[in-house]
């Protein structure tokens, strides 16, 4: 298997802009999670989805911040309009289970530098 | 209030050596508890996930503790290799109407020849 695949790699853009990440989680998993990572605050769960259905968005920073799941094979996190201050690794990570509970694989990580 | 707290903060040690990160938690109820690896630029990697009952959990040359009553885990490191350098986080789980994550801030871990 894959893994867990992101898109993009990194990302540069100017304050503003509408940014669109993409995650791709391992087949057969029925819940994927959305997390960022800075070095000041470390990692914080923005959002999670199980069969599709957003569960816990309480994580999302604010109203800038969306998350769609469209199907079983495929999440976006958008931001729009972004800021410096959005700056950060963006993990996507998913895992067979209904809840936090079970394992979680993460993808490689969207590093995004709002300037 | 819901924290998660890990020492120390970074930690240098010699190739083949031991060592043993700390995490102590206030996280309640608590479902579960787990390390995890991150190397630099990498995803985090699952080492242990550890429930209310459990320990001791072993992953190789990794060794988890848990005690609940005092709410501290330890996260073991038998034999140091150089490839063990990396961030190690503490993660708890708190059961609620639907699941709460708390992260720790990490333990930064270097192992030099």
């Amino acid at each position: 298997d894959a893994g867990v695949i992101q898109s993009p790699r990194h990302e540069v853009t100017e304050m503003g802009q509408e940014v669109t990440l993409r995650c791709k989680p391992i087949s057969g998993h029925n819940s994927l999670f959305w997390y960022r990572q800075t070095m000041m605050r470390g990692l914080e769960l923005l959002i999670y989805f199980n069969n599709n259905v957003p569960i816990d968005d309480s994580g999302m920073p604010e109203d800038r911040f969306s998350a769609k799941m469209p199907n079983a094979s495929f999440s976006t996190l958008k931001i729009q309009p972004s800021e410096p201050r959005d700056s950060a690794v963006y993990f996507c990570a998913s895992s067979s289970g209904t809840d936090l509970s079970y394992e979680q694989y993460f993808g490689p990580g969207t590093r995004l530098t709002v300037t | 209030k819901n924290q998660v707290e890990q020492s120390p903060q970074s930690l240098i040690i010699l190739e083949g050596k031991n060592c043993t990160l700390q995490c102590n938690y206030t996280v309640s109820p608590f479902s579960n508890l787990r390390w995890y690896k991150q190397d630099t630029g990498r995803g985090p990697v699952s080492l242990t996930i550890m429930t209310f009952s459990e320990n001791t959990k072993s992953n190789g040359r990794y060794t988890a503790t848990l005690d609940a009553d005092t709410k501290q885990s330890s996260l073991h490191i038998t034999a140091s290799q150089l490839s063990d350098s990396a961030s190690y986080i503490c993660v708890v789980i708190m059961k609620t109407s639907y699941d709460k994550v708390i992260f720790g801030p990490g333990t930064s871990l270097s192992v030099i020849p």
